[in-house]
């Protein structure tokens, strides 16, 4: 299993607002390494969304948005839009494995 | 706008060198702070990071893959490039190329290439 760990799926309606957790541990997070975020649509390259915990790259709409707090990091997307629905992935590193770690990825489902 | 391309064999044989290269398009490859690496996806699961080089020669590499691992680059042609040995069919995957913004440990990728499958198989 992955050294992040994030729910395989979450789904919600258009115009709602839905999370996605990455909950880490004291060698990631806790240890006060940042979290990155990305999309990946269907048959596409992952697309960072979140740098640094909080930053949006240009171009990223303001409907995302990522915070990190103790052991655990979380995306949010509001005002949820059909072209959504993908994979996100957390990314961050751990020092206990000395690896860059990524979640296991979630699936957005848009209702 | 910067644009990466990956480029080399879809298919290699169990126990052979798998090498990929990647092209960087529309700026330079030895700019700071940026961090040139790669990063898998097998068919149908999540993302492994693979490895970092900056062009001044600084590396970091996943321990797993440590030992058949090389990530070079080649200033003159503005590329960089993976080598994995003794691949097997657990190495069958998407591999892309990619853009760190900074040391891979504490920045994200904010570039990427669009991907080359590769297949081990004989």
């Amino acid at each position: 299993q992955s050294v992040l760990t994030q729910p395989p799926s979450v789904s919600g309606a258009p115009g709602q607002r839905v999370t996605i957790s990455c909950t880490g541990s004291r060698s990631n997070f806790g240890a006060g390494y940042d979290v990155h975020w990305y999309q990946q649509l269907p048959g596409t390259a992952p697309k960072l969304l979140i740098n640094g915990n909080t930053n949006r790259p240009s171009g990223v709409p303001d409907r995302f948005s990522g915070s990190r707090s103790g052991t655990s990091a979380s995306l949010a997307i509001t005002g949820l839009q059909a072209e959504d629905e993908a994979d996100y992935y957390c990314q961050s590193y751990d020092s206990s494995l000395s690896v860059v770690v990524f979640g296991g990825g979630t699936k957005l489902t848009v209702l | 706008q910067l644009q990466l391309q990956e480029s080399g064999p879809g298919l290699v044989k169990p126990s052979e060198t798998l090498s990929l290269t990647c092209n960087v398009s529309g700026g330079s490859i030895n700019g700071s702070p940026y961090y040139w690496g790669w990063i898998r996806q097998p068919p149908g699961k999540g993302l492994e990071w693979i490895g970092n080089i900056y062009f001044g020669g600084s590396t970091y590499w996943n321990p797993s893959l440590k030992s058949r691992v090389t990530i070079s680059v080649d200033m003159s042609k503005n590329q960089f490039s993976l080598k994995l040995r003794s691949v097997t069919a657990a190495d069958t995957a998407v591999y892309y190329c990619g853009r760190a913004t900074g040391n891979p440990y504490y920045y994200g990728m904010d570039v990427w290439g669009q991907g080359t499958t590769v297949t081990v198989s004989s």
